[in-house]
């Protein structure tokens, strides 16, 4: 079965820099989630997109910013890198289920951004 | 506001022997909830999930977890551990009644299983 893929897998950026990662949802799956886990640390909510329109917002920094686009792929973008944002981050896809339960999140290999 | 604790930061286990990963919640609605697992330098892999339907929830690789209300409780069991088992577990609650809800993960417990 097709999985959420993220790219690249692997990232080293010097710190100011910018870095961008992507991520495609399985298919059909049209909310896509952003997640951030620091060395030794669980996972934390960054930012969520349903239908290409932000949907929730964790403790993402102003430096990153993302979107979703009309194939319902969503790009994380960070600039003016800082070493604390080396990390392992994580994309994750659902179906929305507005009226009911939330749907199973599926995770990503993540893609892993040290910064020097 | 949604949250999980998971009250073990590290648990030891001999192979064939039973494991015993605790979580509690709290949640000011009846909550669905995950287990997650991550081997090292991997992804997160959905091992079962709770939401309102049976109470006993079965896994994949033999793992089941029991939604107790009473003691808002939603630990992970498995009969016997394989060395394979080896990896963090992470139990996680979703945070909201809608359809698309970030997810708010526990600390996490370090299983290790030795021969």
């Amino acid at each position: 079965a097709a999985g959420v893929i993220q790219s690249p897998r692997h990232l080293i950026k010097e710190k100011r820099e910018t870095a961008t990662l992507k991520c495609y949802p399985i298919p059909r799956h049209d909310t896509v989630y952003w997640y951030q886990q620091g060395p030794g640390q669980d996972p934390q909510f960054l930012i969520s997109f349903y239908e290409k329109m932000q949907s929730d917002k964790g403790s993402i920094p102003d430096r990153f910013s993302a979107q979703q686009f009309s194939d319902y792929h969503s790009e994380l973008n960070m600039s003016s890198l800082e070493l604390g944002d080396s990390a392992l981050y994580f994309c994750a896809s659902s179906l929305p289920r507005p009226s009911g339960r939330t749907d199973t999140q599926y995770f990503g290999p993540g893609t892993r951004l040290t910064v020097l | 506001a949604q949250s999980v604790t998971q009250l073990d930061s590290h648990v030891s286990v001999s192979e064939g022997t039973p494991v015993l990963l605790r979580c509690n919640y709290s949640s000011s609605y009846s909550p669905s909830l995950f287990w997650y697992v991550q081997h090292p330098n991997k992804g997160l892999q959905l091992l079962l999930k709770y939401t309102s339907a049976a109470t006993l929830v079965k896994g994949i690789n033999g793992f089941e977890a029991e939604f107790k209300k009473s003691e808002t409780s939603f630990h992970l069991t498995k009969p016997s551990a394989h060395m394979s088992d080896a990896a963090e577990y992470f139990c996680v609650v979703s945070d909201g009644a809608g359809g698309y809800n970030k997810l708010i993960f526990g600390a996490g417990t370090r299983l290790a299983v030795h021969p």
